[in-house]
């Protein structure tokens, strides 16, 4: 059961922006880095944010990654048809049962 | 770059231990955290533990009971053994770098590996 909320599903037509929310509280976002990772269909997922807002190297910055308080923003501008997959966000956990933890998962379709 | 890659049985009965191993090349195990994580079919993912590469462990406390970390610098190896499994054990089980001094992220995790535990 995961500990942080993302809606279940976002979409937008190509060329357009969608934004995927992550809430959680102050023993996981609130006091710890957030990332970001993006699952295509039948594959691992793949970082593409980390420490909130950083992009490794090798990823777009169509991709952006904010924090503010207990939540997190992903963002996708100029969407693409190869954007369509499973996101999740990702923190530690600082409370006594420490450890990692995920977000649900929002499926980006691309109309 | 450095790569991951699984392996171990695909195949588990009900009530005995799934074991799996992961090698990193391209790089060395040593001064990072390695985390094994999975994700039950159709489902999110689910932090399973992490290992240092000195030793030091610690566990996702809904598994502790039930998870044993190793590694072995010498083969660039990690390893994970869950014990006493059921069909809720039944995932893909990736595993995953962290950072060296914390765990801010997973990069880069291995392709995956799917154990079914069924008789």
């Amino acid at each position: 059961q995961s500990v942080l909320t993302q809606p279940p599903s976002v979409s937008a037509a190509p060329g357009q922006k969608v934004t995927i929310s992550c809430s959680g509280s102050s023993s996981n976002i609130g006091n710890n880095y957030v990332s970001w990772y993006q699952q295509l269909p039948g594959t691992a997922p793949k970082l593409l944010i980390y420490e909130n807002y950083k992009r490794p190297s090798g990823i777009p910055d169509r991709f952006s990654g904010s924090k503010s308080g207990t939540s997190a923003t992903l963002g996708i501008t100029g969407l693409q048809t190869g954007d369509e997959a499973d996101y999740y966000c990702g923190t530690w956990d600082s409370s006594l049962s420490s450890g990692g933890v995920f977000g649900t998962g929002t499926k980006v379709t691309v109309l | 770059q450095v790569q991951l890659q699984e392996s171990g049985p695909g195949l588990v009965k009900p009530s005995e231990t799934l074991s799996l191993t992961c090698t990193v090349s391209g790089g060395s195990i040593s001064d990072h955290y390695w985390s094994w994580i999975r994700q039950p079919p159709g489902k999110g993912l689910e932090w399973i533990g992490y290992i240092y590469s000195s030793g030091s462990t610690n566990y996702n406390p809904s598994l502790k009971s039930r998870v044993t970390m190793s590694v072995d610098t010498s083969k660039d190896q990690f390893s994970l053994k869950l014990y006493s499994v059921t069909a809720a054990d039944t995932a893909v089980y990736y595993c995953a770098r962290g950072g060296q001094v914390v765990i801010t992220s997973f990069d880069p995790w291995g392709q995956g590996t799917l154990v079914t535990v069924s008789s």
